[in-house]
């Protein structure tokens, strides 16, 4: 049973344009949102996190937008760059609970 | 500097052979885990550590095993009761409390040949 579900699997954006990856959890006792980008041969790093308090955080470019009635947060990457070309992966947890992963997005921005 | 450090980067296993992954850090951190991640399917949690001698099973700890004899090591085993063991292996180490998410290693990629 998947946890937290990711969408879409790939994503072309062109530079400049907005990446938009969305998540959806069904656990309502889930309070920790975070986005890990991974480029290949790399583990995962810590992009940007949200807990339910806020319906929005931005730092920089990066933004994530909760939704808690829906059960949705989604990643908004602005001005998206060659560089942002990475796999994304969403996750949750609850307390001190292990995270769970959704299965990633591949970004490709293209010039 | 501190980090998690995963060796080896790459690893071969014949069939029918355990093989041993490490996992080292050095950020005091509490709590330790062993994630698998195969192509298009995210990551999912093999075995996590929250304390030093105690561990617990994640989703998928079928025909793995780990030990927690310090508080900065976290290895973890790949037997021959694992049927299919080639995917990429990455540990993952968090402080209680922290607000800054898990550190993870470089991961280690075991291939069965």
């Amino acid at each position: 049973q998947q946890q937290v579900k990711q969408s879409p699997q790939s994503l072309i954006v062109q530079k400049g344009g907005i990446s938009i990856i969305n998540c959806a959890y069904e656990n309502t006792a889930f309070d920790y949102f975070p986005w890990y980008q991974q480029f290949p041969g790399k583990g995962p790093a810590l992009l940007i996190a949200i807990r339910p308090d806020v319906s929005e955080k931005k730092e920089g470019r990066f933004t994530i937008s909760f939704n808690k009635s829906a059960k949705q947060f989604s990643l908004h990457i602005m001005d998206s760059q060659p560089g942002d070309s990475a796999t994304y992966f969403c996750a949750a947890s609850s307390g001190n609970t292990p995270l769970v992963f959704g299965k990633g997005t591949r970004l490709s921005v293209i010039a | 500097d501190g980090g998690i450090t995963q060796s080896p980067k790459y690893l071969f296993r014949k069939e029918g052979q355990n093989v041993t992954l490490s996992c080292e850090q050095n950020l005091n951190h509490d709590a330790m885990y062993w994630y698998r991640q195969d192509p298009g399917q995210g990551l999912r949690l093999i075995y996590y550590s929250q304390i030093v001698n105690d561990f617990q099973k994640g989703d998928i700890a079928e025909g793995y095993s780990v030990s927690r004899e310090k508080k900065e090591s976290f290895p973890l085993t790949v037997t021959s009761a694992q049927k299919n063991p080639t995917a990429f292996y990455l540990c993952a180490s968090i402080e209680w409390g922290s607000n800054y998410g898990y550190t993870f290693g470089s991961g280690t990629r075991l291939t069965v040949v």
